[in-house]
């Protein structure tokens, strides 16, 4: 059975540092993974998707890597500021989405 | 352009009633899905849909029915509700190619009593 991992379960940093969101899965057969954020008491946005061909995808400060061998996926967040504040989820694909429990990430002014 | 939508927002409920949740996709897409959210437990997908006409059983489907109504709308019903049921609601949708990135609505917040 797939298990998707995520750490750490929370994080706290000042505003401006570069930081990096782990997601871990026990199962390499996937069609993608997908990266969401979501703010309190509200629903998820997607953030980037990686196909199970691709190693990264880009999308401004944002950028994913995926490594099916080592069963990793890391989201690197650039110059953060206090508006990422949010909870990170990644979700893989292996026709149906199995979410990690997330990332609550604070950035602080 | 609303994307996915559902109704209610908020609900609260007593033991043994029941209420259908909706949901509706503007993006044309083929495959619909209904999760629940709970702390500690991530999201979990209760029902899904391939296709207008098809619905499947996910991970959490006990006390649960759904009806894919057309091609738009996806609603899930609770025939009697339990405190075990007290969640958020999540439906999303995707196309069916492999590239199936799913899109989600805001949620409802179900309580029950």
């Amino acid at each position: 059975k797939q298990e998707v991992t995520q750490i750490p379960a929370a994080l706290s940093v000042p505003e401006g540092e570069n930081l990096v969101l782990n997601c871990s899965f026990t199962d390499s057969a996937i069609y993608n993974l997908q990266w969401f954020r979501q703010d309190p008491g509200k629903g998820l946005t997607s953030l980037l998707l990686i196909q199970s061909s691709q190693r990264e995808q880009t999308s401004g400060r944002l950028n994913a890597s995926l490594d099916k061998s080592s069963g990793r996926s890391t989201l690197y967040i650039a110059a953060s500021q206090p508006g990422d504040s949010a909870t990170y989820l990644c979700a893989l694909n292996t026709d149906k989405l199995i979410f990690g429990t997330g990332t609550r990430l604070q950035v602080f002014p | 352009n609303a994307g996915v939508t559902q109704t209610p927002k908020f609900q609260v409920l007593k033991t043994g009633q029941s209420m259908t949740l909706q949901c509706a996709q503007d993006m044309n897409h083929n495959s619909m899905y209904w999760y629940r959210q709970d702390p500690g437990m991530g999201l979990r997908l209760i029902y899904y849909s391939a296709s207008e006409g098809t619905t499947d059983k996910g991970e959490v489907p006990n006390g649960y029915n759904v009806s894919r109504l057309n091609k738009r709308e996806f609603s899930l019903r609770l025939e009697s509700a339990a405190p075990s049921q007290t969640s958020v609601y999540f439906c999303a949708s995707s196309d069916s190619s492999v590239y199936n990135e799913q899109f989600f609505g805001p949620g409802t917040r179900l309580t029950v009593l």
